[in-house]
């Protein structure tokens, strides 16, 4: 059975620019949620969608959007990149339990 | 606001001995703990939780304890193996599906 995939696994952008990350939740699994993990740091909360719907969303920029889409996967977008996204950014999908299944993480540098 | 503290960012301990790793948390609302355990290159990988209604949950080598009063929480390993070598993060759920994460021990175990 499928685990939690991300994509892409890692990707360089440059200040200004855009970024789309992609999640696909395991399978019968209708809540995804995005971490940010900065090095040294845990990871910190930016958004929960469940059933499509913005469930929560952590203290980031209006910058950071995510989406969920009807098959449940899930796309985190930031734009106007600056050095401080520079992260590894984690998609997590639960049963609608305290306990998150976390994908591989989409490692982001920013230049 | 930090409210979940791992204050100990690093451990060695022998093979075979005990890995004891600490956690604090701040926020009385928490009524859900879950320890991580992350490798390099990978996302974390749940490793044992406890409900705020025990004080203890041994699953194998693993066995979480909770402090209410003190807000504090532990994990002991035992007997530590080589393949316990990763980032231990401590994680707490105050029932809104959003886990709030302390920094991580970084544990190693000495053959």
């Amino acid at each position: 059975d499928a685990g939690v995939t991300q994509s892409p696994t890692h990707l360089i952008k440059t200040r200004g620019q855009h970024v789309t990350l992609r999640c696909s939740p395991i399978s019968g699994h209708k809540s995804v949620s995005w971490y940010q993990q900065v090095l040294g740091q845990g990871p910190q909360f930016i958004f929960q969608y469940y059933e499509k719907e913005e469930r929560g969303r952590g203290n980031f920029p209006d910058r950071f959007s995510a989406r969920q889409f009807p098959n449940y996967s899930s796309e985190l977008n930031v734009n106007a990149l600056l050095l401080g996204d520079s992260a590894l950014y984690l998609c997590a999908s639960n049963a609608n339990t305290g306990e998150l299944f976390f994908g591989e993480g989409s490692r982001l540098t920013v230049l | 606001d930090q409210q979940v503290k791992q204050n100990s960012p690093s451990l060695s301990v022998q093979e075979g001995r005990i890995s004891i790793l600490n956690c604090d948390y701040t926020n009385s609302m928490f009524d859900y703990f879950l320890w991580y355990k992350k490798y390099p290159a990978e996302g974390p990988t749940f490793l044992i939780s406890i409900s705020s209604i025990k004080d203890k949950n041994e699953d194998g080598r693993f066995t979480v304890f909770l402090n209410k009063s003190a807000k504090h929480l532990s994990l002991h390993i035992v007997p530590s193996q080589p393949g316990d070598s990763a980032v231990y993060f401590c994680a707490a759920d105050a029932n809104d599906y959003k886990l709030s994460f302390g920094a991580g021990t970084t544990v190693t175990v000495r053959a």
